[in-house]
């Protein structure tokens, strides 16, 4: 069983579209981290929310943290092709991060 | 952030063979974490090192098939013995930020293929 659903799985828009990554749990997390990651390389930490109702803009990207500490969205303004790629949440259990099963997001041009 | 590489970048194996995979940091860091990914999915973590002590393994992970050895404070490495197809993958070492005991930096992963 997931500790962390993450939805949808795969996503696939045009250039211009916005859309929302939905990460959802039961637990609640002390922190919960968004990452991306490219073929070929690392996932790369995009942003971490530590407070129940933050919200972090990074340029078109804003990520919100619940209320309660148990889900996560990250949504995109206007995406673009470069923003194709695997984007992660993980939460923060102690020292140790849970992660999502990932959603595959794919901007056509 | 850290800066953080792996040799080698990608393998071709043989099954019943060994690999060490090495991961070295550019600055000390105490926790080390090592995972696996299946290609474009989510990352399983496999143990925890921290140097001077036993690696720590997660569920269904075990010291035999992933010795994991962490001489000093910049440098670990992941061995994956006696190889099958399933452990075909990508694996990943991952350290903590320095002003952050949650955020954690991946080196850029090693592509394990087993024939």
């Amino acid at each position: 069983t997931q500790l962390l659903e993450q939805s949808p799985q795969f996503l696939s828009i045009q250039e211009g579209e916005n859309l929302t990554v939905y990460c959802n749990s039961s637990s609640v997390f002390s922190s919960l981290q968004w990452y991306r990651q490219e073929p070929g390389e690392g996932p790369v930490l995009l942003v971490t929310v530590v407070t129940g109702g933050e919200v972090k803009k990074l340029k078109r990207l804003t990520f919100q943290f619940g209320d309660a500490r148990k889900d996560s969205s990250l949504h995109i303004t206007a995406a673009q092709p470069g923003d194709t790629g695997l984007y992660l949440c993980a939460g923060a259990k102690g020292n140790k991060l849970v992660f999502g099963a990932g959603t595959i997001l794919r901007v056509k041009s | 952030s850290a800066v953080i590489s792996q040799k080698p970048s990608r393998d071709i194996c043989q099954r019943g063979t060994s690999l060490t995979i090495q991961c070295q940091v550019d600055s000390q860091v105490t926790m080390m974490f090592w995972y696996r990914q299946q290609p474009g999915q989510s990352l399983t973590l496999i143990a925890t090192a921290n140097q001077g002590s036993e690696a720590t393994y997660e569920s269904g992970f075990v010291i035999d098939k992933f010795p994991i050895s962490r001489p000093n404070l910049t440098f670990s490495t992941l061995t994956v013995s006696n190889m099958s197809p399933e452990d075909s993958s990508i694996y990943l070492c991952s350290v903590v930020g320095q002003w952050s005991s949650y955020e954690q930096y991946f080196g850029p992963g090693t592509r394990l293929t087993v024939t």
